[in-house]
């Protein structure tokens, strides 16, 4: 089992410019979440996805966007790069259990850099 | 003020000594998780509690549901723990809040 894995590693861009990172959930978990973590920060949550669709959303502007495709990988989409989106992103993956709180597993993350 | 709060900051200690961090949080939760992560940012969970305690290796994870309060304590403390641990609370929406993380750094 891979675990979660995330690509790329490193990404640099341009203010402006748009990026794609791409993840893939632990074998079993259908449920992919996204966060976006600053220098010194702790992690802040963009959005989740369960079934293809975005379930929750936290407090980011529409230039985050995402998607769940049918074998539960995922991706997200930041439009018009600021050079404070320069983050860890992290997805973490878990399985979709009704009632019960779920322990989520993070990728390594990708780190941006925005100049 | 945060909804999940952790203290120390940042702590130091000598190899060999106990560890305690701790983490208040303030909203209604139905787990909490402790988390470690190093240096390069991949993040490991540690553990997922919702009450009483859990104790892994050296690791020890205790919460307080009516004081809305965890620790996390380390025994026999060695290098290769200094890591950034974070606390984060899962609230009734399904929701995590991540604490600021607390940077423990063991002096051999």
């Amino acid at each position: 089992d891979a675990g979660v894995t995330q690509s790329p590693t490193h990404l640099i861009k341009t203010r402006g410019q748009q990026v794609t990172l791409r993840c893939s959930p632990k074998s079993g978990h259908d449920t992919v979440s996204w966060y976006q973590q600053a220098l010194g920060q702790g992690p802040q949550f963009i959005f989740q996805y369960y079934e293809e669709e975005e379930r929750q959303r936290g407090n980011f502007p529409d230039r985050f966007s995402g998607h769940q495709f049918p074998n539960y990988s995922s991706e997200l989409n930041v439009n018009a790069l600021l050079l404070g989106d320069s983050a860890l992103y992290l997805c973490a993956s878990s399985p979709a259990r009704e009632g019960r709180p779920n322990e989520q597993f993070f990728g390594p993350g990708t780190r941006l850099t925005v100049l | 003020k945060n909804e999940v709060e952790q203290s120390p900051q940042n702590l130091t200690a000598q190899e060999g000594e106990f560890i305690t961090i701790n983490c208040s949080y303030s909203v209604g939760i139905s787990a909490l998780h402790w988390l470690q992560q190093h240096p390069g940012g991949g993040i490991v969970s540690l553990f997922m509690l919702s009450s009483g305690k859990k104790k892994h290796g050296r690791l020890i994870a205790t919460i307080n549901i009516q004081e809305k309060h965890s620790s996390l304590h380390i025994t026999a403390s060695h290098p290769r723990d200094s890591a950034v641990y974070i606390c984060a609370v899962i609230n009734r929406d399904d929701k995590i809040i991540f604490g600021k993380g607390t940077r423990l750094h063991i002096l051999p």
